[in-house]
């Protein structure tokens, strides 16, 4: 399977807690994107990469939220002190360039106890 | 930044109807517009998309339209089956920038009843 995979698919974890979530895009996409799902909703932008550097992070990601992508290849997301709030679908996307199809891996479902 | 707006939030139709979904965007500078098609707890799958330098694409059974003038582009999907019963989303990037980010609509919910 050649598209963006995601793991874990499922994450339970007692608030306060510390989450790790990766991405592995597909391999020639140098553009990669990190988004957030609730439930009856679009997903939301969370923050993204040029090969390794981060250029943008959106106003939703709390100074909680980590993500890196060091060599250019996977990403990681991290969450620490999880809150109730942070239940929610995270869904990594990637895509060749600027304004290129994205496509979606089947994301980390994040549930807090 | 880009705001989406998505038409109808559910949409009924019977198998071999047509169905149309509409999206208005906010940033006239926008020139990409992907469809989603996602299945209960699966991936949002993209289905076609439009670029601002055309009017209409088409594929198979699904068309997009795009209007810059009114700041509005449209999903129709025609001789609709079960299988296309699923939750569809609109997107738009912001414009005037290279980041590529998109903004989703609410989503459309639809079904097709045998």
């Amino acid at each position: 399977d050649t598209g963006v995979s995601q793991d874990p698919r499922h994450k339970i974890t007692k608030r306060g807690q510390n989450v790790t979530f990766r991405c592995d895009p597909i391999s020639e996409h140098n553009r990669l994107y990190w988004y957030r799902q609730t439930l009856g909703q679009g997903p939301e932008f969370l923050t993204y990469f040029q090969n390794e550097a981060q250029l943008e992070k959106s106003r939703l990601l709390s100074d909680r939220f980590s993500a890196e992508r060091p060599k250019g290849s996977f990403s990681t997301l991290e969450i620490q002190r999880t809150e109730q709030g942070d239940s929610a679908m995270y869904l990594c996307a990637s895509s060749l360039g600027t304004d290129q199809p994205q496509h979606f891996g089947d994301g980390t479902r994040l549930s807090i106890l | 930044g880009e705001n989406v707006e998505q038409h109808p939030s559910t949409l009924s139709v019977q198998e071999g109807d047509s169905a149309v979904i509409k999206c208005t965007y906010s940033d006239s500078a926008s020139n990409y517009f992907p469809w989603y098609k996602q299945e209960l707890g699966k991936r949002p799958q993209l289905i076609i998309d439009i670029r601002s330098n055309v009017g209409e694409k088409k594929d198979q059974r699904i068309a997009v339209t795009l209007n810059k003038t009114a700041k509005h582009f449209s999903l129709h999907i025609t001789e609709t089956q079960p299988e296309d019963s699923a939750v569809y989303f609109c997107a738009a990037p912001p414009g005037g920038t290279s980041y590529g980010k998109l903004t989703f609509g609410q989503g459309t919910i639809l079904t097709v009843h045998p």
